[in-house]
């Protein structure tokens, strides 16, 4: 089955730990993004990569950093850093060429303790 | 900076209603908008998507419309099913950059 996957489903950070959220995709897809959404917000831009070994800070990168050493992953780190990281993160993908839309992948929750 | 916003937040309705749902944004300079589902916990499904030349697209019981100049889009839903609820976002796409900026949602309920 061709997606987008995000592992783990739900994770738990105690503070002043990193964490790495995975996502994969097997679509083939140029562009890669990570969203976070809270509770009655859009979902805002942490990071996004366009190509491999390339990306760009999104709206809210402060605290995040992210690397894209393959096509078909692109995990995203919640540093220390990051002030308020409960939230429920997203990653999307897109062919990155021409108007389409951007795939999503489930979803991690992730809860500081 | 743009800015997207929903109205109403949330929606009730009993089955068999049409749905409207509600979208504007402050900069009509758009590369296309584009509506999604999301149920409870879960990713985003994209539903329709149009383009800045395009004034409506359809898929079955959806339609969406968008008005660049006035900065508006109106995504229907005719014929509502308990299956609709969900939440609808909608999202903007300001350049060829491919990155959108996305409203709050507005949650569904169709009440059998």
């Amino acid at each position: 089955d061709g997606g987008i996957t995000q592992s783990p489903k739900y994770l738990f950070r105690k503070e002043g730990q990193n964490v790495t959220l995975s996502c994969e995709q097997n679509l083939n897809h140029d562009a890669m993004y990570w969203y976070r959404q809270d509770p009655g917000q859009g979902l805002r831009l942490i990071y996004y990569s366009q190509i491999v070994n390339d990306f760009q800070k999104g709206d809210i990168a402060e605290g995040y950093s992210v690397s894209r050493e393959k096509k078909e992953s692109f995990p995203l780190t919640v540093t220390s850093a990051q002030k308020n990281p409960t939230a429920f993160y997203l990653c999307a993908s897109s062919p990155g060429t021409g108007p389409d839309t951007q795939y999503f992948g489930p979803g991690t929750r992730l809860t500081v303790l | 900076k743009q800015e997207v916003t929903q109205i109403p937040a949330a929606l009730s309705v009993p089955e068999g209603e049409n749905l409207v749902l509600n979208c504007s944004f402050t900069d009509s300079a758009i590369y296309n908008l584009q509506w999604f589902r999301q149920d409870p916990g879960k990713g985003l499904t994209s539903l329709l998507l149009i383009q800045s030349s395009q004034r409506e697209q359809t898929s079955g019981r959806l339609n969406a419309s968008l008005d660049k100049s006035s900065g508006r889009s109106t995504l229907y839903i005719a014929a509502s099913q308990p299956g609709d609820s969900a939440t609808y976002l909608c999202a903007v796409e300001k350049g060829n950059d491919y990155k959108l900026s996305f409203g709050a949602g507005t949650t569904v309920t169709v009440r059998a």
